[in-house]
């Protein structure tokens, strides 16, 4: 777990602002992922990389955007398009169709 | 796509008791089903894992099974502390996804 990393901690986004939440990671794995997790419930997949330079949507897409220039890093974007965004947000890592490992997360709040 | 039921939502057990997590799939070719334990604030963490060649699997006090044929894994926790207080989700996967549970929050009470 130590090996992947998320920054900020805490992030605030104002009405109509996109702000981008920050994942590394340094096991050398190929697969990454970001989930959306609301209070009292499970983890939802936004979107996922199985390697670089190639991303798929996941269940909950719209709002999101992800680039995937590098291994190391899977970075997320929560667009002015995304009504809803207060949650806590994981990213994950694996090796191919290995355990997935979370990061420590990003709570991202509404002014 | 794939749907996953996990049951109980919540659960209180007494110190030293047994606990149980259930879950259902829908997938048929789901292969591989760990389980994660959640404290507040915190990340999820494997606590055991289990794929779809084996039908038990025991570390220590923490024991998961699987039956295919139903389509449904559980999660045992023996003798429980006050420490394996937390929520658990299970998941399956199908493909290159996860799909998780809705989690159970687990109370040990002393």
């Amino acid at each position: 777990d130590g090996g992947i990393t998320q920054s900020p901690k805490y992030l605030f986004r104002k009405e109509g602002q996109n702000v981008t939440l920050s994942c590394e990671q340094n096991l050398n794995h190929d697969a990454m992922y970001w989930y959306r997790q609301d209070p009292g419930q499970g983890l939802r997949l936004i979107y996922y990389s199985q390697i670089v330079n190639d991303f798929q949507k996941g269940d909950i897409a719209e709002g999101y955007s992800v680039s995937r220039e590098k291994k190391e890093s899977f970075p997320l974007t929560v667009t002015s398009a995304q009504k809803n965004p207060t949650a806590f947000y994981l990213c994950a890592s694996s090796s191919q169709q290995e355990t997935q490992y979370f990061g420590p997360g990003t709570r991202l709040l509404v002014l | 796509g794939e749907n996953v039921e996990q049951h109980p939502s919540t659960l209180s057990v007494q110190e030293g008791d047994s606990a149980v997590i259930k879950c259902t799939y829908s997938d048929s070719a789901s292969n591989y089903f760990p389980w994660y334990k959640q404290e507040l604030g915190k990340r999820p963490q494997l606590i055991i894992d289990i794929r779809s060649n084996v039908g038990e699997k025991k570390d220590q006090r923490i024991a998961v099974t699987l039956n295919k044929t139903a389509k449904h894994f559980s999660l045992h926790i023996t003798e429980t502390q006050p420490e394996d207080s937390a929520v658990y989700f299970c998941a399956a996967r199908s493909g290159d996804k996860l799909t998780f549970g809705t989690g159970t929050r687990l109370a040990v009470r002393p």
